[in-house]
């Protein structure tokens, strides 16, 4: 096993265009994490799954983010109509057990221009 | 809500020297679980060291230890022998009943040889 991939590393976009993120988490992880990073700031919470549910979502996901885990495994973050405040690192992050803290992905680098 | 704080923004540290990074946090819980983690230049985020609140004896793992005081709600990182590639940005993290990390904003730590 191989960690936590994300891809793309990095998207370029112009401002109005949809974007779509792709995470596959350590495989006998349960939990998904999707977090967002701002540069000099800490990782904020975006939402979360556990197998295939989302269970909870954050205020900051405004209606044109959707998140999805089909099947439980791999998960796709897309952001419609983006804006140049969605640039930012994407992370994301698995984890079997909260006890045991995050196991996080390289993360997405969004410019929207 | 719970909300932690990180007060350094920036740290530095000479090469075989000891630095200590503070984080308070915030909570109504009694039972939650504080982390550090690691975040390299253009790195992925690494879990460094984990506390469980209700373990009175504080983590250690190799360099690194944690001075965890419940009652003051202060969960600082001691790095010890202080090595080069020490140098990253490290978070502080809380997490409760909630499954969900909350992140402070960082400290920079640059090692100087």
């Amino acid at each position: 096993d191989t960690g936590v991939s994300q891809n793309p590393r990095h998207k370029i976009t112009k401002r109005g265009q949809n974007v779509t993120f792709r995470c596959d988490p350590i495989s006998e992880h349960n939990r998904l994490y999707w977090y967002r990073q701002t540069l000099g700031q800490g990782p904020e919470f975006l939402t979360y799954f556990q197998n295939e549910a989302q269970l909870e979502k954050s205020r900051l996901l405004s209606d044109r983010f959707s998140a999805e885990r089909p099947k439980g495994s791999f998960s796709t973050l897309e952001i419609q109509r983006t804006e140049q405040g969605d640039s930012a690192m994407y992370l994301c992050a698995s984890s079997r057990s909260l006890s045991y803290g995050y196991t996080f992905g390289s993360g997405t680098r969004l410019t929207v221009v | 809500a719970q909300t932690v704080t990180q007060s350094q923004p920036e740290m530095s540290v000479q090469e075989a020297e000891t630095v200590t990074l503070s984080c308070t946090y915030d909570t109504s819980e009694s039972d939650y679980y504080l982390f550090w983690y690691k975040q390299p230049p253009s790195r992925q985020m690494i879990l460094v060291i984990r506390q469980e609140a209700y373990k009175q004896q504080n983590a250690t793992e190799n360099r690194f230890s944690v001075n965890f005081q419940k009652a003051a709600k202060s969960f600082s990182l001691k790095i010890s022998d202080s090595q080069l590639g020490d140098a990253a940005m490290y978070f502080c993290a809380y997490s409760g009943n909630t499954d969900k990390l909350i992140f402070g904003t960082g400290t920079r730590l640059q090692v100087f040889p």
